[in-house]
């Protein structure tokens, strides 16, 4: 299977909250599991990434939290500011240059 | 700002018409790619091209025909398109041919067929 599930679609957070989005896959050929960030009229852009063999990777606010063995990895935004407002995909990576995505999470982040 | 150019930004076009749509990248990247996005999805990889070389077609209807005149540059040539084509067509572009998963995506182009 090729596919990589999201949730929620949508994410409504209070300003300085956690915001915490999902995502599992089936496929153990892929090799690299990146989250990309798009703002409206504008393409994504590359969040974080984590490869399979780390369990969790941190980057300012935004941190990866990776399990192998259930296959799902998952993205916490920490002190979550309007700013953060976006539609967050994740995706997953096979050899040769294809990466799959997620559905998508709008996040909404009130002031 | 993105490192990823897209020319144009907007395109209306009629389903008679030729068009096309041009990226750029001076990023020194060997792989090139057009994704296409509806609103409120996820992009769908149309084509990758691996050092000048179409190396992934995902099954793309032939109105829609790619170009890697070089490293830096990737064209995308539309002929006879259909109302459902309309949609954001993305170019990015990697490293190391998309190993990493790593993509740097320009902004867009959004299409419209009328």
């Amino acid at each position: 299977q090729q596919q990589v599930k999201q949730s929620p679609q949508s994410l409504i957070v209070q300003k300085g909250g956690i915001s915490i989005i999902n995502c599992a896959y089936e496929n153990t050929a892929f090799d690299y599991f990146p989250w990309y960030q798009q703002f409206p009229g504008k393409g994504p852009a590359l969040l974080i990434a984590i490869r399979p063999d780390v369990s969790e990777k941190k980057e300012g606010r935004f941190t990866i939290s990776f399990n192998k063995s259930a296959k799902q990895f998952s993205l916490h935004i920490m002190d979550s500011q309007p700013g953060d407002s976006a539609t967050y995909f994740c995706a997953a990576s096979l050899s040769g240059g294809k990466l799959i995505f997620g559905q998508g999470t709008e996040l909404s982040v009130k002031p | 700002d993105t490192e990823v150019t897209q020319t144009p930004k907007h395109l209306v076009m009629g389903m008679t018409n030729k068009k096309s749509l041009k990226c750029e990248q001076h990023m020194g990247h060997r792989a090139m790619y057009w994704y296409k996005q509806k609103a409120k999805k996820p992009p769908e990889l149309m084509f990758v091209y691996s050092y000048e070389k179409l190396s992934i077609n995902e099954s793309v209807p032939s109105r829609f025909s790619p170009e890697c005149p070089n490293s830096s540059l990737l064209n995308l040539h539309l002929h006879a398109l259909q109302p459902e084509d309309s949609a954001l067509y993305l170019c990015a572009s990697s490293q190391e041919g998309g190993a990493t998963g790593e993509l740097f995506f320009g902004e867009g182009s959004r299409l419209t067929v009328l």
